[in-house]
């Protein structure tokens, strides 16, 4: 319900710094995986994605790892900038139509 | 950059009311999405269309919610009639339409039921 969305897991990292965020996915047939920002009030924005025939992905500034051992992603953002603070959404796929998403996690940038 | 269009953005209603959201996905993209996300939480699916089908309702809470997607693009999501729990955010989203195909959002519909 509203109580347990107001608790969101929050990470604060210094600006500069490196951020890692984490996600615990729950089908082991899931085998395409999406990272989504969402700043307040706006719609997910896309971006990375990473399928199950890999175990790391980059772009730019940021990297996806994957570890389908233990059903866990990852998300790295290089060099936190201001503008990185939002709440970050993993996305699983299991060949399906159907996504499902994580918790969430808040990230904020300390100046 | 195509993106997936949405209106209105906000919309306050009394209960009881009936509401309607639009929905036009980025040309070409044969599924479409209807999600619900309340505060601090993943959006949770509810409804699915493929082209005009629709492919998954099991979360759409059918006694009050219809949606529909007549001739295979753009979409419409209605409540009625709208109670103080179906305040929420409101998204759509699209994919080109064959399986584990990128999922994009609109910016969403953001409804206050007083």
């Amino acid at each position: 319900g509203e109580s347990v969305g107001l608790h969101l897991p929050t990470l604060s990292v210094q600006e500069g710094d490196n951020s890692i965020i984490n996600c615990a996915y729950s089908n082991s047939a899931s085998d395409y995986f999406i990272w989504y920002k969402q700043e307040s009030g706006k719609g997910p924005q896309f971006i990375i994605d990473i399928r199950s025939n890999m175990d790391k992905r980059q772009g730019q500034r940021v990297t996806v790892l994957l570890n389908k051992t233990v059903k866990h992603l990852s998300l790295q953002i290089a060099a936190t900038q201001p503008g990185d603070s939002a709440v970050y959404f993993c996305a699983e796929n299991s060949g399906t139509y159907k996504y499902i998403f994580g918790t969430g996690t808040r990230l904020k940038v300390l100046a | 950059e195509a993106e997936v269009a949405q209106s209105p953005r906000y919309k306050i209603t009394e209960k009881s009311q009936a509401v309607a959201f639009w929905c036009d996905p980025i040309s070409g993209h044969a599924t479409l999405y209807w999600y619900r996300q309340i505060l601090g939480q993943g959006p949770e699916l509810l409804v699915q269309f493929q082209d005009e089908s629709v492919v998954d309702d099991s979360q759409l809470p059918k006694d009050r919610f219809s949606a529909e997607r007549l001739k295979g693009v753009d979409s419409t999501l209605k409540i009625q009639p709208a109670e103080l729990g179906d305040s929420a955010m409101y998204l759509c989203a699209s994919s080109l339409g064959s399986s584990a195909d990128t999922q994009y959002f609109g910016p969403g519909t953001r409804l206050t039921v007083l």
